[in-house]
């Protein structure tokens, strides 16, 4: 079954540690991104990439690191430069620029990150 | 840059009822527009798409949207809510350009369903 998978589904950390999150797609999709959800604020565009080694910074990208060595993996580290680090995360792919009729975006089921 | 605006935070509704999610967007170009669904402490889900052509999509799950460009609207219906519905549910526009992918969301509407 294609998709993509996210881990861990739950995260502590505590305050000054660094984590990375983990996103992993096998839809031969190009285009990979970040989201934050806070209670009420919709989806927030943290990073994305749209090609291997290459990704541009979102609307919050302050405090967050990304890399995209390989097609289908595209991992969030947390610093600890980011005020309010607690909240859900959502990694999604789309096709990207060769796609057509919508280019729709594909959702993992999201990491829940909690700072102690 | 585009944007998207969802009016209603929360609504409830009696299963069996009809629903009517709105949606507004504004973009300089005839967009892509997508609804999406969230379950709680879950990712979203593809509901419909538009892209072209008809301006009545069909959708998973019983739903439908209408493009109006007169209105800048891509309202969701559904003729008859399940309790199963109850989810939060999200409009988005996508640009048609080289970013081709890259979507903005709006802030989402709660739904409830009223047994």
């Amino acid at each position: 079954d294609g998709g993509i998978t996210q881990s861990p589904k739950y995260l502590f950390r505590k305050e000054g540690q660094n984590v990375t999150l983990s996103c992993e797609q096998n839809l031969n999709h190009d285009a990979m991104y970040w989201y934050r959800q806070d209670p009420g604020q919709g989806l927030r565009l943290i990073y994305y990439s749209q090609i291997v080694n290459d990704f541009q910074k979102g609307d919050i990208a302050e405090g967050y690191s990304v890399s995209r060595e390989k097609k289908e993996s595209f991992p969030l580290t947390v610093t600890s430069a980011q005020k309010n680090p607690t909240a859900f995360y959502l990694c999604a792919s789309s096709i990207g620029r060769t796609g057509r009729k919508g280019n729709e975006q594909f959702f993992g089921p999201g990491t829940r990150l909690t700072v102690l | 840059a585009q944007s998207v605006t969802q009016p209603d935070i929360h609504i409830t509704v009696s299963e069996g009822a009809s629903l009517e999610l709105r949606c507004n967007y504004s973009y300089g170009a005839t967009p892509y527009l997508f609804w999406y669904v969230q379950s709680p402490g879950q990712g979203l889900q593809l509901l419909l798409k538009y892209f072209s052509g008809d301006t009545l999509v069909q959708g998973i799950k019983g739903f439908e949207a209408e493009f109006k460009r007169s209105q800048s609207s891509f309202n969701l219906r559904k003729p008859s809510v399940h309790w199963s519905d109850a989810a939060e549910y999200f409009c988005a526009v996508g640009v048609i350009n080289t970013n081709a992918g890259k979507s903005t969301f709006g802030d989402g509407t709660t739904l409830t369903v009223k047994p």
